[in-house]
């Protein structure tokens, strides 16, 4: 079965620093998010894009963060100037029309 | 604010009995909802997903949605230890292309 893919599975970056997240969404998928679980709390949206645009963004998601489908697979994540509080696994979904979105297995971002 | 609000338990049932699992949510207006499965330190795995008022049954798995008292509830039959993990509810105000709005999740034990 497709899945979607992200890496790496486990980033440790120092505070102030760029970061990349990476996801390869299921192929054929038309939708695709970013969701961020810090530890103990609730899964919440970032962000989602559609026709190469950002069709929605929560308040997380503000000047430090950017999305971008560089090449018609990959799916980044881009946080620019890393905070403690980032800290948190990010996921990656995608979905198909009318189909219940898909996750990926995470990144474990760990901001030192 | 639209909130999705789940008991965070533990629930502890024993094995070979009937998990219920409880959910409610604030926007009168949404269209679409699921059930994940996440285990520690791992991603939501999709359970079931509802979209119309009434029982849906997978397996093991029922999802019951009552739109006019804005729940959604799952029941595990014959629990098995391997169900033990948290249950996360999550809301949709559309079909296709938006965001998810997730529960704080409930956490299932099933003792042998």
């Amino acid at each position: 079965e497709p899945e979607v893919t992200q890496t790496p599975s486990h980033q440790v970056t120092q505070m102030g620093q760029e970061v990349i997240l990476r996801c390869v969404p299921i192929s054929n998928h038309l939708y695709f998010y970013w969701y961020r679980q810090i530890l103990g709390q609730k899964v919440e949206f970032l962000v989602s894009f559609y026709n190469n645009e950002i069709s929605e963004k929560s308040e997380i998601f503000d000047d430090q963060f950017s999305v971008e489908r560089p090449d018609g697979s990959n799916f980044t994540l881009k946080i620019r100037s890393t905070k403690l509080e980032d800290s948190a696994m990010y996921f990656c979904a995608s979905q198909d029309s009318n189909q219940p979105q898909h996750f990926g297995d995470g990144t474990r971002l760990s901001i030192l | 604010q639209k909130e999705v609000e789940q008991n965070s338990g533990p629930l502890s049932v024993p094995e070979g009995a009937i998990a219920s699992l409880n959910c409610t949510y604030s926007d009168r207006g949404s269209q679409s909802f699921f059930w994940y499965r996440q285990y520690s330190g791992k991603s939501p795995e999709l359970i079931m997903f509802i979209y119309s008022n009434g029982d849906k049954e997978d397996g093991r798995f029922t999802a019951q949605l009552n739109k006019a008292s804005q729940y959604v509830s799952l029941l595990i039959r014959d629990s098995q230890p391997s169900d033990s993990a948290t249950y996360l509810c999550a809301v949709n105000d559309l079909y296709q292309g938006g965001k998810l709005i997730f529960g704080q999740g409930t956490e299932l034990s099933v003792k042998p």
